[in-house]
């Protein structure tokens, strides 16, 4: 079956550092894959997505390629603020599972000022 | 546009009562999700309506989960009776569109506790 690994957290960095969030994932075919926030308080937001091989997601200063042959799809952000604090879930989902999201376990991350 | 509202934010019952969170999707969407996250692991399908049919209950985990949606509009997800292990944050989301390039809207989330 489907399945999404990502790294432990918690992640802290200082502000202005640079982030990467692992992820890798388990599929049949071809997924299309995603990137959520959860902001403190508040339910998951769509980050960023790429629905074929070597598609780049980007969104609000956050960057993540789609690699098929690593079977990944890594976080990075060249230099976070504090707002970026959250946990970042990466999933997949495949038309022909009606779109059911698969996500991996989370990560928090904490940007220290 | 309102976004996708679920309630209660937070609930604490004991073992063995009775516990009915709801989701309001965002109007329009035909399809409406359930998930949940169980003491911090990854977050899971429960099952998918499209409109007031169940397409898909397979992430269901035993029959004391009961989902209806009733005119195909806001969503009830009982549990009943509640056991320990099902302490987490339940998490409703709605789409427009059936396709993976189409997003799902996630709720905020009934954290549930279980006593």
């Amino acid at each position: 079956g489907n399945s999404v690994t990502q790294m432990e957290g918690p992640v802290t960095l200082s502000e202005e550092a640079f982030l990467t969030i692992n992820c890798t994932y388990t599929a049949t075919g071809y997924p299309s894959l995603f990137w959520y926030v959860q902001y403190p308080g508040e339910g998951l937001q769509l980050l960023l997505k790429a629905t074929k091989a070597d598609d780049k997601g980007s969104n609000k200063g956050f960057e993540a390629t789609y690699r098929k042959e690593t079977t990944s799809f890594h976080l990075e952000k060249g230099s976070v603020q504090v707002s970026d604090s959250a946990v970042y879930f990466c999933a997949l989902t495949h038309n022909n599972a009606g779109n059911m999201l698969t996500f991996g376990g989370g990560t928090r991350l904490m940007v220290k000022p | 546009e309102a976004g996708v509202t679920q309630f209660p934010s937070h609930s604490v019952i004991e073992k063995g009562q009775t516990v009915t969170l709801r989701c309001d999707p965002i109007s329009g969407h035909d399809n409406l999700y359930w998930y949940r996250r169980v003491m911090g692991k990854e977050i899971k399908f429960l099952l998918h309506f499209v409109k007031e049919s169940k397409q898909d209950e397979s992430g269901m985990p035993n029959n004391r989960f009961l989902a209806e949606r009733t005119g195909g509009t806001y969503s009830t997800l009982k549990v009943q009776p509640a056991e320990l292990e099902d302490s987490g944050v339940y998490f409703c989301a709605s789409s427009q569109v059936l396709g993976s390039f189409y997003e799902q809207y996630f709720g905020p989330g009934t954290r549930l506790t279980v006593t």
